[in-house]
């Protein structure tokens, strides 16, 4: 079965300063996409970032970028230059791209921005 | 509508009684889903909807949940003799069409079961 691990419950990062949040997980299959969900106080779960599996090239959102390692199962998201704004958990979420409709969510990163 | 809307927004009820908890799509959405999301926990897949149809209930926890969804539209989900360990958000959220792979989620709503 697939999963969805974040291993990292809670991180801090200073205004304007780059942040990484980590995401690995586990399929048998080649062919999915991966994202990342910002939730912030107001529960409204919001896409950030997307990325198709059989792309190589690594999905960027002007501040947020991702590192898309296939063979590593690993899919990490920078946010760069960090705004007050961008406090919120984080979900990593994993859907297999046919075949399915079932999205497959990690436990989520609460990312607090510090002033 | 401009985004999914859920009501309420906040419910508190008493153990064994029955809740019903209402998602509204946006229009022209043909996919539906509902999720749950417990404190400190990810997101759970409760159901999905394809039009009016839910082609696998296997998500639900329990018989005591069900969910329909009527006109293509507006979904109802019902907890029927509620118990604490219902108390979670729960979370709706639509899209074009199943295969279309972005969601678009409401705000939730917080059920707690005293």
């Amino acid at each position: 079965a697939q999963t969805v691990t974040q291993s990292q419950p809670e991180m801090s990062v200073q205004e304007a300063e780059t942040v990484t949040l980590s995401c690995t997980y586990d399929t048998s299959e080649s062919d999915y996409y991966l994202f990342w969900y910002k939730q912030p106080p107001s529960r409204q779960m919001i896409l950030v970032i997307r990325q198709e599996a059989y792309k190589q090239q690594n999905a960027t959102e002007n501040r947020f970028s991702v590192n898309f390692q296939k063979a590593a199962k690993s899919f990490s998201l920078k946010i760069s230059d960090s705004q007050l704004g961008d406090a919120a958990m984080y979900f990593c979420a994993y859907k297999l791209r046919s075949g399915t409709y079932k999205y497959i969510f990690g436990t989520g990163t609460r990312l607090k921005v510090l002033a | 509508g401009a985004g999914v809307s859920q009501s309420p927004s906040n419910k508190v009820t008493e153990k064994g009684k029955d809740v019903e908890l209402r998602c509204d799509p946006i229009s022209g959405h043909t996919a539906l889903y509902w999720y749950r999301q417990s404190l400190g926990q990810g997101l759970e897949f409760l159901i999905y909807f394809q039009g009016n149809s839910a082609p696998d209930k296997s998500g639900l926890p329990s018989d005591r949940f069900s969910a329909e969804r009527t006109g293509g539209s507006v979904s109802t989900l019902t907890i029927q003799r509620t118990q604490q360990e219902d108390s979670a958000v729960y979370l709706c959220a639509s899209s074009l069409v199943v295969t279309y792979n972005e969601q678009f989620f409401g705000p939730g709503t917080r059920l707690t079961v005293l």
